[in-house]
């Protein structure tokens, strides 16, 4: 068990440029959440998958967002013309659905926007 | 709607002293309740979990946390504070739908002085 795992740990963009980040989860893990923390805040939820099917989306996942779990393992969210706004930290957790209701959090992904 | 509040967002402690981080919760049904601790730069990792069983929580590093029910409370302790235990902690309830996706409090910084 190698834990979350997400990359690049960080990223600086032009605005207006896009950008794609990537998380693995813990390997048997069935659910896949992202989260967004900017700072002083406690992390907010974007979005999460069972398997490969992504079964919610907060408001906060505008349409220059999207995420994607292909096989239902790895997952990727990207940003289209990103903005300063978008500057965060980009937070990816997993959990057993059906056994336990812990949420175990990869080491985030920074974004900066200039 | 599920809302976690924490009051104090700063909490400075002597080393050897007693921690006590404060969090009321708002929920329209049992809640599953978290701490998790954040050092900077670093992902979240989850310190204990309180989910309808026992009231009193024990967790890792020495801390434990009891759920109230009357108060809407889940206020995390340590007894004797040490200086590794400097960091961001926050409070999180996942209701009981279907995505038990978490919804944090904006944390409390603890600072420990030597």
């Amino acid at each position: 068990d190698t834990g979350v795992s997400q990359d690049p740990r960080h990223k600086i963009t032009k605005r207006g440029q896009n950008v794609t980040f990537r998380c693995d989860p813990i390997s048997e893990h069935n659910r896949l959440y992202w989260y967004r923390q900017t700072l002083g805040q406690g992390p907010e939820f974007l979005t999460y998958f069972q398997n490969e099917a992504q079964l919610e989306k907060s408001r906060l996942l505008s349409d220059r967002f999207s995420a994607e779990r292909p096989k239902g393992s790895f997952s990727t969210l990207e940003i289209q013309r990103t903005e300063q706004g978008d500057s965060a930290m980009y937070l990816c957790a997993s959990s057993l659905w059906g056994t336990s209701y812990e949420q175990y959090f990869g080491p985030g992904t920074r974004l900066t926007v200039t | 709607a599920q809302s976690v509040t924490q009051l104090g967002s700063h909490v400075s402690v002597s080393e050897g002293a007693l921690v006590l981080l404060r969090c009321n919760y708002s929920s329209s049904v049992p809640p599953y309740l978290f701490w998790y601790v954040q050092y900077p730069n670093q992902g979240l990792q989850l310190l204990l979990k309180y989910t309808s069983a026992a009231t009193l929580v024990k967790g890792i590093n020495g801390f434990e946390a009891e759920f109230k029910k009357s108060e809407t409370s889940f206020h995390l302790t340590k007894p004797s504070a040490h200086m590794s235990d400097a960091a961001e902690y926050f409070c999180a309830v996942s209701g009981r739908d279907s995505s038990y996706k978490l919804i944090f409090g904006s944390g409390t910084r603890l600072l420990v002085r030597p």
